[in-house]
């Protein structure tokens, strides 16, 4: 099993261009999530969804979309780069329900917005 | 509001010696409590969870963490600590939000195990 993939690890963009991250993940998972990771901050939920075609937003929303459209896959957008987006995101999966399922994370994908 | 928090940004241990990572959380009703560890360049790891019963939770590469429901606490531990324990280390909290369940991280504790 890959696990977590995510494409692509690296990206530099620049501001006002719009990109997509893919996340895919071969365990059947039902729980999908974005996060990003800036030094000092730790950990930053974004969009996270609970099945196919569900989504929901997280802590840090603004200036991301996601899409759930299969099962395994969950897409993150953004539709106008701007600097403040240069960070490190990181998609996980887990089982359904039960707030007692670890998270399994993918490898990252490095952004820089200039 | 629920919240955990990690105290210190960096933890600094001789190796052989014990370790200790502290966590603190902040939950209405039970929680469930993880640990998890990142190497440079790497997506998190799992190492640990509490869900319920035995206090002392084992985990993974030899770590422990014990489970204070008084103290609110989730410290990781371990008996003696290796170079290659250095990395980056999260304390999460899983919380229900409208039925699902949303964890929580702390910002992280850099570890540092100097030779």
């Amino acid at each position: 099993n890959a696990g977590v993939t995510q494409t692509p690890k690296f990206r530099v963009l620049k501001t006002g261009q719009s990109m997509t991250l893919l996340c895919a993940q071969d365990m059947n998972h039902e729980y999908m999530y974005w996060y990003r990771q800036d030094p000092g901050m730790g950990l930053r939920l974004i969009h996270y969804s609970v099945g196919e075609g569900t989504t929901a937003k997280g802590e840090v929303p603004d200036g991301y979309n996601v899409s759930r459209l299969k099962k395994q896959n969950f897409l993150l957008g953004l539709e106008s780069a701007a600097p403040s987006q240069t960070s490190v995101y990181f998609c996980a999966s887990s089982w359904t329900s039960g707030a007692y399922n670890e998270q399994f994370f993918g490898p990252g994908t490095r952004l820089t917005v200039l | 509001a629920q919240s955990v928090a990690q105290p210190e940004d960096q933890v600094n241990v001789a190796e052989g010696n014990p370790l200790t990572v502290k966590c603190t959380y902040s939950v209405s009703g039970n929680p469930y409590l993880f640990w998890y560890v990142q190497y440079p360049n790497r997506g998190l790891q799992f190492l640990l969870k509490y869900i319920t019963g035995d206090n002392l939770v084992k985990g993974s590469y030899g770590f422990e963490a014990e489970f204070n429901k008084s103290q609110t606490s989730f410290h990781l531990k371990k008996p003696s600590a290796l170079v290659s324990d250095s990395a980056l280390y999260f304390c999460a909290v899983r919380v229900t939000s409208g039925g699902s369940y949303i964890p929580t991280f702390g910002r992280g504790t850099s570890l540092i195990v100097h030779p």
